[in-house]
């Protein structure tokens, strides 16, 4: 059974501070790993993909990946109000074609003004 | 623009009814999937087609029904079967290869 599990918050970070949001996952021979962003009442939007262990940068945004740990996780610097949403780790199995993502129930971020 | 739409916004259903949502893209992705979200809930995939005239079930099919006639449009019907329809449905494209999802903008279904 594939799982991805996340802490469901509400996560709460001061305006300016670093947020640091936590995804694992049961299948070792998971290749694929998105984070989305999803305000309230809208669908996801893609911030960022890793595939390789180590970090990926993308502007505020810094993705971690661990494949060894089984844990992804996403860093928001200098978080600001607007970052305010749910945020979604999803996870791609290795040679499962081009079926669906499987997802994490969402860690729900709150930056405080 | 290139995009995905789903329409439309808001369903109702009354009970017994068989309702279809519209799904259409225009980035000439191959890959197209439906998933249900519901509240505190994460995505969960119900149907998925990689090629027109082709598709295969998800996780939670049951209830539902798709088709692929055009590579553009992958409508989903959910049937009287279905007995709690009350969701958020996220229609989604992938180009080949079946790596990053893109969403449209979502089906809210209630029942009366």
């Amino acid at each position: 059974q594939k799982e991805v599990e996340q802490n469901s918050g509400p996560l709460s970070v001061p305006e300016g501070a670093i947020a640091s949001l936590n995804c694992t996952y049961s299948d070792r021979v998971s290749q694929s790993f998105f984070w989305y962003r999803q305000y309230s009442g809208k669908s996801p939007e893609l911030i960022m993909s890793i595939y390789s262990n180590g970090d990926k940068e993308d502007g505020r945004f810094t993705a971690q990946l661990n494949k060894a740990s089984q844990y992804v996780s996403l860093l928001i610097r200098d978080s600001q109000p607007s970052d305010s949403a749910t945020y979604l780790c999803a996870v791609k199995l290795w040679g499962g074609g081009a079926d669906g993502l499987t997802f994490g129930k969402g860690t729900h971020l709150i930056i405080q003004p | 623009d290139g995009g995905i739409t789903q329409s439309p916004k808001y369903l109702f259903r009354k009970e017994g009814q068989n309702v279809t949502l519209s799904c259409e893209q225009n980035l000439n992705h191959d890959a197209m999937y439906w998933y249900r979200q519901d509240p505190g809930q994460g995505l969960r995939l119900i149907y998925y087609s990689q090629i027109v005239n082709d598709f295969q079930k998800g996780d939670i099919a049951e209830g539902y029904s798709v088709s692929r006639e055009k590579k553009e449009s992958f409508p989903l019907t959910v049937t009287s079967a279905q007995k709690n329809p009350t969701a958020f449905y996220l229609c989604a494209s992938s180009p080949e290869g079946g790596e990053t999802q893109y969403f449209g903008p979502g089906t809210r279904l209630l029942v009366l």
